[in-house]
């Protein structure tokens, strides 16, 4: 079964540096998103991105978020300057429809600020 | 009011026994209503998914929407200790910015042999 696939699985950074966390989403879905979960709340909808560039983003997804789609497989998330609350468990998800159940989530790269 | 409420967990409960997994929404834009499931430090896996109001059901697990009253429900027949994971509700409209998943907070069920 087709899978997105995410790296790193767990992320160790100090305060202030960058980051970039990678996905690589199902080869024939249109439809991109970044969520994220702080231990113990909810998973928290980032961004989504359709036709090479930002569909829609939250309010968390401030200046220091950006994504890219460098390569027409990778889907990556750019954090430029980590603050202590930006650890989480971050989820690559990817559509072929852009709608309700057609989500695959992958397994998540876990991000620590140290 | 939140948008999407889950009932408090945890949940323990026998095997064999029935599970009644269930969520409260606010927002009237939502068509879409799903059910994951996670494991710890896992992404979430979809497990059914119900477009507007009605009943799914697929083997020991079903989906049913109440519209009118923005309650959806998730039961599990005859639970097997691997059902043991957290659930997860999720919300979604159609179009703009109601086309984003919404989560509930999950419940962690614990199945016990």
């Amino acid at each position: 079964e087709p899978e997105v696939t995410q790296t790193p699985s767990h992320q160790v950074t100090q305060m202030g540096q960058e980051v970039i966390l990678r996905c690589v989403p199902i080869s024939n879905h249109l439809y991109f998103y970044w969520y994220r979960q702080i231990l113990g709340q909810k998973v928290e909808f980032l961004v989504s991105f359709y036709n090479n560039e930002i569909s829609e983003k939250s309010e968390i997804f401030d200046d220091q978020f950006s994504v890219e789609r460098p390569d027409g497989s990778n889907f990556t998330l750019k954090i430029r300057s980590t603050k202590l609350e930006d650890s989480a468990m971050y989820f690559c998800a990817s559509s072929s429809t852009g709608q309700g159940g057609g989500y695959t989530f992958g397994s998540g790269t876990r991000l620590t600020v140290v | 009011q939140k948008e999407v409420e889950q009932d408090p967990g945890p949940l323990s409960v026998p095997e064999g026994a029935i599970v009644s997994l269930n969520c409260t929404y606010s927002n009237s834009a939502f068509q879409y209503f799903m059910w994951y499931r996670q494991y710890s430090r896992k992404g979430p896996e979809l497990l059914m998914y119900t477009y507007s109001s009605g009943n799914k059901e697929d083997g020991r697990f079903t989906a049913q929407v109440d519209k009118s009253s923005k309650y959806i429900s998730l039961f599990i027949r005859d639970s097997q200790p691997s059902d043991s994971a957290t659930y997860l509700c999720a919300m979604s409209g159609i179009t703009g910015a109601n086309s984003k998943l919404t989560f509930g907070k999950g419940i962690t069920l614990s199945v016990r042999p």
